[in-house]
Formats: structure tokens, sequence, C-alpha cells
């Protein structure tokens, strides 16, 4: 079965410009959540998503958007650009968002996001 | 604030021993689960090792285990008989919800395992 796969691998955008980051969940998972990884630190929660609606947020700017599609898939918008933007962006899918804790998630490859 | 703290940028093992990575937290919230997640080179973060918080027996899995505090907020994990295939960033990461579910991640160990 295929992982989570993420679209594209690598991006160079400029400052001010606009970016759409996909992410493909494992077959049958039905969340999935968005990080940035700035290098040389953890990954930063950014969004969760289940069922096509928001579960989740963390502390970013509203220049910051995703949405999820009837197929489970998702996308992440980052308006805007900035420098400090660039990051690689992870996607990871999990079965499902329950009241009991959070299930496992499986992380894809990730995007490398280049802002220049 | 819920914070997670990683006090070891760099640790080394020699093939066959033990180590133990270390990993503190904050959080005011009640109900929370703890993570390890391994990021070898170049490759996808995994889980390696979950804890719940309202669980007292520590968490193992083969030859990964932690040592869960709660009063103390610690949440270390020993890794036993190290392999060359264990070198490796390693997070330690906070998830809770109360309404809406958060992650929190630490700002990850360099373990280098030396043959």
């Amino acid at each position: 079965d295929a992982g989570v796969t993420q679209s594209p691998t690598h991006l160079i955008k400029t400052r001010g410009q606009h970016v759409t980051l996909r992410c493909s969940p494992i077959s049958g998972h039905k969340s999935v959540s968005w990080y940035q990884q700035v290098l040389g630190q953890g990954p930063q929660f950014i969004f969760q998503y289940y069922e096509k609606e928001e579960r989740g947020r963390g502390n970013f700017p509203d220049r910051f958007s995703a949405r999820q599609f009837p197929n489970y898939s998702s996308e992440l918008n980052v308006n805007a650009l900035l420098l400090g933007d660039s990051a690689l962006y992870l996607c990871a899918s999990s079965l499902r968002v329950s009241d009991r804790g959070p299930n496992e998630q499986y992380f894809g490859p990730g995007t490398r996001l280049t802002v220049t | 604030a819920q914070t997670v703290t990683q006090s070891q940028p760099e640790m080394s093992v020699q093939e066959a021993e033990t180590v133990t990575l270390s990993c503190t937290y904050d959080t005011s919230e009640s109900d929370y689960y703890l993570f390890w997640y391994k990021q070898p080179p170049s490759r996808q973060m995994i889980l390696v090792i979950r804890q719940e918080a309202y669980k007292q027996q520590n968490a193992t899995e083969n030859r990964f285990s932690v040592n869960f505090q709660k009063a103390a907020k610690s949440f270390s994990l020993k890794i036993s008989d190290s392999q060359l295939g264990d070198a490796a960033m390693y997070f330690c990461a906070l998830a809770f919800t109360s309404g809406t579910y958060k992650y929190i991640f630490g700002t990850g160990t360099r373990l280098k395992v030396l043959a």
C-alpha cells in the first residue's frame, strides 16, 4: 500500500507569492495534519483536518490556510510568502480523530519550500 | 504555556549499548499523550512509542522503553542494544485535546551510533 504522498517535492518561490502544497493520505485514513519544520528544529503543528472539518490549529498567521477534500486529500495554502516561511512542510495522516486520544500519525516525505 | 524541552542536542552510543534520551514537558491539561518519533536522515518520520498520561505503566516497544514520571513532567526514552539503524533525530511530542487537537514537538536529539 502507498504511504502518505506529498507534492511537489521541492519548490522555490519569491517573497509575496502564494503557494499550494498537496497531500494524499494513506488509503482509508480520514485525518490529515500539517506541520512546518524549519531546519534544525522540531515540527510545528499548523492544522489538523478530519472529515473535511478543521479539528486543530497551531499558532500560525491567517496567511496559512488549508482544506480537506471529499477523498480526504488536503491542500495547504500560504499567501504573501515571507523568507521565514522557508521550511520542510510535513503532512501526516491518521485513521481517525477520537475523543479517546490521537491515533498514530503516518508522515509523508515532506515538501521543501524555499522562499527567496 | 505548553512546552516540550529536549536538553540534549546530540548523543552518542556504542553499538549494542544502552542510551537514554531526555524530555521534559509542561502542560496544564490533565488528559494528554506523549510520543517519541524518529526521523532518519532524509527519511520519513516514524512513531517509536506512545504513552497515555492516565496510564501509570511505562510503555515498551521491543528495544524501546520510556520512563514516564508524571509528577516531574519527564518522559525519557531508553534504547537498549543500540543498532546502527537507530541513528536518527529523535523528537519528543505532546498531544492533547481540549475541544481541538494540538501537537507540540521538542527541538530534537540527534543520536549517533558508533560501530
